[in-house]
């Protein structure tokens, strides 16, 4: 069955860095392009970004575009969200997806993991 | 794309017919999505291409609309259903949801 484990979250200083994971199997993740979401505390969803299945696509939020990274080993089986000069507004749970559709981007999450906080605090 | 839901909550009985709309700021063809999602929990896909149901949701889960204007029918309420509703839209990036609409027991 399909499985994503996010790992890396944690509380970290404004302006810091941070790289979270997405550990998948269950299906052929190179084949698949891959979601990250965000969740404020208490707040509605917020997609972050997409990476085709071989990552040379990538697309942005404009709230992340320039700090954070999208980025994959499909030999690993694993995504990865790279994120620069984190901000208080950054906090979150951040779920990795992966899309409905082998190859093209249909940016339709059909599995989700269970999601990873982010806490942006001093 | 602005995506707007509403009602942004409503309280209904179990056995209830549940409407919930979005609507999209520029047309979006048959790009929506609905997923649903209970607390503490990942959002889970219902309905995708605003009308085709995702294997394993079950048929009391609807989805209709095009353009514009969306609407996601639950034709009777079940306690599994209390959960928030979001709406999606796939045609453009950024990909953008609605603020989501809870669903309470009356």
């Amino acid at each position: 069955q399909v499985q994503l484990v996010e790992s890396g979250g944690g509380v970290v200083q404004p302006a810091r860095s941070l790289r979270l994971s997405c550990a998948a199997s269950g299906f052929t993740f190179s084949n698949y392009g891959m979601h990250w979401v965000r969740q404020a505390p208490g707040k509605g969803l917020e997609w972050v970004a997409v990476i085709s299945y071989d990552g040379s696509n990538k697309y942005y939020a404009d709230s992340v575009k320039g700090r954070f990274t999208i980025s994959r080993d499909n030999s690993k089986n694993t995504l990865y969200l790279q994120m620069n000069s984190l901000r208080a507004d950054d906090t979150a749970v951040y779920y990795c997806a992966k899309d409905t559709s082998p190859i093209t981007i249909v940016a339709t999450a059909d599995y989700w993991g269970q999601g990873t906080l982010v806490t942006v605090s001093s | 794309i602005q995506m707007t839901q509403s009602p942004s909550s409503l309280s209904a009985s179990v056995g209830d017919r549940v409407t919930i709309t979005c609507r999209a700021s520029q047309t979006i063809s048959t790009y929506l999505n609905w997923y649903q999602q209970k607390p503490g929990k990942a959002p889970n896909l219902l309905i995708y291409a605003a009308s085709s149901l995702q294997s394993g949701v079950p048929s009391r889960f609807s989805g209709s609309g095009s353009g514009t204007d969306f609407t996601l029918t639950i034709s009777s309420l079940q306690p599994d259903d209390f959960a928030t509703y979001y709406c999606q839209q796939s045609f453009f990036t950024p990909l953008t949801f609605g603020g989501g609409t809870k669903v309470e027991i009356k």
